[in-house]
């Protein structure tokens, strides 16, 4: 248990649906993360937010869309996904992220396959 | 721009034989550098890190020591468990940027440890 929370745990989903996936964390940090693990490939960060504020937004399609309420919850929002989307999606939280030896905590990840 | 090599898997031992995953980076000055594991269906979690040069990261009893001469971070382990068997993953954090706690993922080394 690391303090981050990710539901639902698996996801299937038709191309032309509209999901989410959200995440949660109990450890009072300020940044928060979404990365797309898929097989063979390392892990891609997808976005970031620091105190609520998107930082980064790694080229990521507008299929994808992130949303950050407040520090404890980020959720991603999907809609009209491609089959390449299938992967783990995983949630990360830190103190912050400008820092470089801050550690990042996952959660379990939400399995996404489409359809 | 920054990057993470670490050695192709998947590795496969025996138990209590002495594990070595090689890694090395590339990055301009001093980036914070760290292992996580993934185990079977969970997320990563963090094994260990080193913030600066000749610095050693230690945990569960795996190893490994930031080398900045050979831009290296090989994780080490005397004797392997069953209970090791999992994903290994290398990464790096830093040290220039706006972003600097953004994670750099190497690949991810499966290791199966034998009975």
């Amino acid at each position: 248990e690391t303090g981050v929370t990710q539901t639902p745990r698996h996801l299937v989903m038709g191309m032309t649906n509209k999901k989410s996936l959200k995440c949660e964390q109990h450890l009072g940090h300020n940044a928060m993360y979404w990365y797309k693990q898929s097989a063979k490939k390392p892990l891609e960060l997808m976005f970031v937010y620091n105190f609520k504020e998107q930082t980064e937004n790694n080229s990521v399609p507008s299929r994808f869309s992130p949303e950050c309420p407040n520090s404890s919850h980020l959720f991603l929002h999907l809609h009209t996904l491609q089959p390449e989307d299938s992967a783990l999606y995983l949630c990360a939280s830190s103190q912050e992220s400008t820092y470089s030896h801050n550690e990042q905590f996952f959660g379990p990840g939400t399995r996404l396959t489409v359809l | 721009g920054n990057s993470v090599t670490q050695m192709e898997g998947p590795v496969t031992l025996s138990e209590e034989a002495f594990l070595t995953i090689n890694c090395t980076y590339t990055a301009t000055g001093y980036p914070s550098l760290f292992w996580y594991v993934q185990y079977p269906g969970e997320g990563l979690q963090l094994l260990l890190k080193a913030t600066k040069a000749d610095d050693k990261g230690s945990n569960k009893g795996f190893e490994a020591t930031y080398r900045k001469e050979t831009t290296s971070f090989h994780l080490e382990k005397g004797s392997v468990q069953v209970s090791d068997s999992a994903v290994y993953f290398c990464a790096l954090s830093g040290p220039y940027g706006g972003s600097q706690g953004n994670l750099i993922f190497g690949k991810g080394t499966k290791l199966s440890v034998k009975p």
